[in-house]
């Protein structure tokens, strides 16, 4: 099955700030690569699906990019409501879905 | 609006079994690929079973395989997951998620509130 590894594992930013994440896939993926955010105590929020596609409703300053196995999503200016841990995860049609370990962001 | 509403978690021994149950409303349940993701507690996601809208189609990550089964009722708008032969390692919040497309699994866009999950003697 297909691995994913995310970095860093955390980061402390300053509110203003370019915070840019990778996720790098086991093997090529293609697109199917997406992005989600998770506050403390609640449920994950999709952010970009397919790699670069933003999902509706989200603030433009999150953006991802790549494909294969390289990936990075960026948030252009950091704000405060911000904080918290963002997770890649690939999905395919053999063996599911699997998620990365995470990047918790956070403000310096 | 889109909602899903897990229900069931509890305390079980080592080797017990449990039903998770996912309550749908705001959408087409019937045409919608769903599928139960966990976190254990402090841990990250880790995706555990997908099911098509049909019911036909269905996946599960190798840490279930031959433990955890997935279905649904269409006419009840419920997505299940029968759990046997628990171990502690399957302590988690259970989400219940909804495909962003009527395939699974894609992209997960709406998700439960959870239900939790722990397995100890």
């Amino acid at each position: 099955d297909i691995q994913l590894t995310q970095s860093p594992s955390s980061q402390s930013a300053s509110v203003g700030d370019r915070v840019t994440i990778t996720c790098q896939a086991s093997q090529d993926i293609g697109n199917f690569l997406n992005w989600y955010q998770q506050k403390p105590g609640r449920a994950p929020i999709l952010l970009i699906y397919d790699a670069s596609n933003l999902e509706a409703g989200v603030p433009s300053r999150f953006s991802g990019s790549g494909s294969g196995t390289d990936f990075t999503f960026t948030i252009s200016s950091l704000q405060p409501e911000d904080i918290a841990t963002y997770y890649c995860q690939q999905y395919d049609n053999l063996w599911g879905a699997t998620f990365g370990p995470g990047t918790k962001v956070d403000i310096k | 609006e889109v909602q899903l509403v897990e229900s069931g978690g509890g305390l079980v021994q080592p080797g017990g079994s449990l039903r998770l149950s996912c309550a749908a409303s705001g959408f087409t349940f019937s045409t919608s690929a769903m599928n139960w993701v966990r976190q254990a507690p402090g841990k990250g996601l880790e995706w555990v079973s997908g099911i098509s809208g049909g019911g036909i189609n269905i996946y599960y990550a190798d840490s279930v395989r031959g433990r955890f089964t997935i279905s649904r009722d269409n006419s009840k708008n419920t997505l299940y997951l029968q759990m046997n032969s628990l171990r502690a390692e399957d302590t988690a919040v259970y989400y219940c998620a909804r495909d962003r497309v009527n395939v699974v699994v894609t992209a997960l866009l709406h998700w439960g509130q959870g239900t939790l999950v722990t397995v100890s003697s």
